[in-house]
């Protein structure tokens, strides 16, 4: 299947700082990218859709300044925590549109945010 | 009421087993509906998509859609400890995926 690829995959940080977080499709372009929250023992959370060259959707309650995402280019999607405080510690997962195959989604491995 | 539902588990069962896993659904738009698994601390792999009522079998796995039911399942035969994981089902409507809260499953050896 498609491969996406995600970087940090794990990242600890301190209250106050930003963190990066990379999504990349390998082996295809994905004019549509999504990021997702996942808490312990929940389901994923649907944050906001990417779409290349333009501005994300985001989901009712997620505060766009806070979750600032960017897609400059067909194969990655960039998603940055700003001023990170202990309540965003959360699995982020980004995902991507494959339209050849009904819509459905391929999934990066996660990237597991601290914040202290 | 949520859109999806899926009994979260655990599921036990012994190496072997047939397991079932099943999500109902209340929102007659959803056009496509897919199973991943999800191991610990690990992204959603996409095992089974399907788009039509009826069955589709791949390998070990059989994905089951009934529309007039709003009813979708996953059977995995002669399950094995390495199938141990959580299971979430998921449905598309306008462009997004809408997941069930996932079934935790343990095969036994």
């Amino acid at each position: 299947g498609a491969v996406v690829s995600q970087h940090p995959s794990r990242v600890i940080c301190k209250s106050g700082t930003s963190v990066k977080i990379e999504c990349r499709s390998l082996d295809f372009q994905a004019t549509t990218m999504f990021w997702y929250r996942q808490f312990p023992k929940q389901s994923l959370m649907l944050m906001a859709t990417s779409n290349e060259g333009s501005k994300a959707t985001y989901e009712q309650g997620v505060e766009k300044d806070k979750f600032l995402i960017n897609h400059a280019s067909l194969t990655l999607s960039t998603l940055t925590v700003t001023s990170a405080h202990p309540e965003d510690s959360s699995f982020y997962i980004c995902s991507a549109r494959i339209p050849q195959v009904g819509d459905t989604q391929y999934f990066g491995p996660g990237t597991r945010l601290t914040v202290l | 009421q949520k859109e999806v539902e899926q009994d979260p588990g655990p599921l036990s069962v012994p190496e072997g087993a047939i397991v079932s896993l099943n999500c109902t659904y209340s929102n007659s738009a959803f056009q496509y509906f897919m199973w991943y698994r999800q191991y610990s601390r690990k992204g959603p792999e996409l095992l089974m998509y399907t788009y039509s009522s009826g069955n589709k079998e791949d390998g070990r796995f059989t994905a089951q859609v009934d529309k007039s039911s709003k009813y979708i399942s996953l059977f995995i035969r002669d399950s094995q400890p390495s199938d141990s994981a959580t299971y979430l089902c998921a449905m598309e409507a306008t462009g997004k995926l809408i997941f069930g809260q996932g079934t935790t499953l343990q095969v036994k050896p």
